[in-house]
């Protein structure tokens, strides 16, 4: 499969403990983001990478979250401190970078937190 | 106000019909304009690019009104298949984020 993949699917863990996830964007894909989605909603943008810098951040995030994408390749993203208002699912998408670019979604990742 | 709106619907639609959705943003700024389909408990999927002239792509259509700020989507004769999720996404001028609504959902009855 030579989509975009994520890791974990599915993510319990209990209020206030750090969880970390990982996406692997399309190989030639410079292009990556970071999407939260709750049910009922759609896709709210988190964070955006072109190659390995990070070049727009939603003022949304707080300073519980953040990302990397170290070399240009694969990227993770960090929350620390959870609280039950992360519950969520979290979107990874990656791009070409050409006009009016498609972004390929990944499967997911549904974070619980207790 | 919402930077982009959909009807959340949903629209229950028999097969065969012809149904239409709109969605409205509110940045004059906006540049590039998409339909996305997402299906339940599905990742998102790029339905279409909506072009300034409108464009086609079988049985669907996108415009694009500036003036009104509003893309709309048009489905011709529907299918059981067709039912799921359509977002509209709107990027704005000089920035990388993309801005989904809420989705409308279609359900094709049979």
């Amino acid at each position: 499969d030579t989509g975009v993949s994520q890791d974990p699917r599915h993510k319990i863990t209990k209020r206030g403990q750090n969880v970390t996830f990982r996406c692997d964007p399309i190989s030639e894909h410079n292009r990556l983001y970071w999407y939260r989605q709750t049910l009922g909603q759609g896709p709210e943008f988190l964070t955006y990478f072109q190659n390995e810098a990070q070049l727009e951040k939603s003022r949304l995030l707080s300073d519980r979250f953040s990302a990397e994408r170290p070399k240009g390749s694969f990227s993770t993203l960090e929350i620390q401190r959870t609280e039950q208002g992360d519950s969520a699912m979290y979107l990874c998408a990656s791009s070409l970078g050409a006009s009016l670019e498609t972004q390929y979604f990944g499967p997911g990742t549904r974070l619980l937190v207790l | 106000r919402k930077e982009v709106e959909q009807d959340p619907g949903p629209f229950n639609v028999p097969e065969g019909a012809t149904v239409a959705f709109n969605c409205t943003y509110s940045n004059s700024a906006s540049q590039s304009f998409f339909w996305y389909r997402q299906d339940c408990r599905k990742e998102p999927k790029l339905l279409m690019s909506v072009y300034s002239s409108g464009n086609e792509d079988g049985r669907f259509t996108a415009q694009l009104n500036r003036a009104s700020q509003y893309i709309s989507l048009l489905i011709r004769d529907s299918k059981l298949s067709d039912s799921a999720t359509y977002l509209c996404v709107v990027n704005l001028s000089g920035t990388y984020k993309y801005i989904f609504g809420t989705g409308t959902r279609l359900k094709v009855l049979a």
